[in-house]
């Protein structure tokens, strides 16, 4: 049973690029998370989804980002013209439900934008 | 307004030693869950622990032990007789059951356990 699979491990993107972003979650969990990690920072939310729709999206900047959870397929989130300061590491995280639920992490991407 | 507050930036001990990484919470949710994570030089999170609001039991695995009081808003985490693969940055983080479960992290604390 595999756990929350994010891909890439590593992106590098030049700027005004698009970076994409992937996350499987763990199977039969239908909630998917992503959080920012600015360097040397701790854990930002920025999107809560769950199949086909956005439940909270309080923590996306406003423009140029954006992210989608199709019924069919992995969670993706989408950077477009990426800037240096998107340079980052991007978590996902998936579980069951709300509640009592736990969460289970992915390993992150980590983009770099040059 | 919900916050997670870790004083402690960066900690430094021997090893062998005891270590305590502070971890002090705001929130106004009556029900809500508290977390540790770990994130080693390699980079992924690794989970410790969730503890909710209803159970104030201290924990203890293996060398791990937390302190949940609510009376001061506090979840710390103590590491006994560190070891040098204890060497993370260490997160503690907020979720409340009405706020859709999203994770409030504080800024965490580096540890560094030298030989």
């Amino acid at each position: 049973n595999a756990g929350v699979m994010q891909n890439p491990r590593h992106l590098v993107r030049r700027r005004g690029q698009e970076a994409r972003l992937r996350c499987s979650p763990m199977k039969g969990h239908s909630h998917v998370y992503w959080y920012r990690q600015l360097p040397e920072e701790g854990l930002k939310f920025m999107v809560y989804l769950q199949k086909e729709n956005i439940i909270d999206e309080s923590g996306m900047p406003k423009e140029r980002f954006s992210a989608e959870f199709p019924k069919e397929g992995p969670s993706i989130l989408r950077i477009q013209q990426v800037v240096r300061g998107d340079s980052a590491a991007y978590f996902c995280a998936s579980s069951l439900g709300t509640g009592d639920y736990g969460y289970t992490f992915g390993s992150g991407t980590r983009l770099t934008v040059v | 307004a919900q916050k997670v507050t870790q004083a402690q930036t960066e900690i430094s001990v021997v090893e062998k030693e005891d270590v305590t990484l502070d971890c002090v919470y705001e929130t106004r949710d009556t029900t809500y869950y508290l977390f540790w994570y770990k994130q080693p030089p390699s980079g992924e999170l690794v989970f410790l622990i969730r503890r909710n609001s209803f159970d104030e039991q201290n924990e203890i695995s293996g060398r791990y032990s937390w302190n949940f009081q609510k009376s001061t808003s506090s979840f710390n985490f103590t590491i006994t007789a560190s070891q040098v693969v204890d060497s993370a940055v260490y997160f503690c983080a907020l979720s409340e059951a009405r706020n859709t479960d999203k994770l409030i992290f504080g800024t965490g604390t580096r540890l560094q356990v030298f030989p």
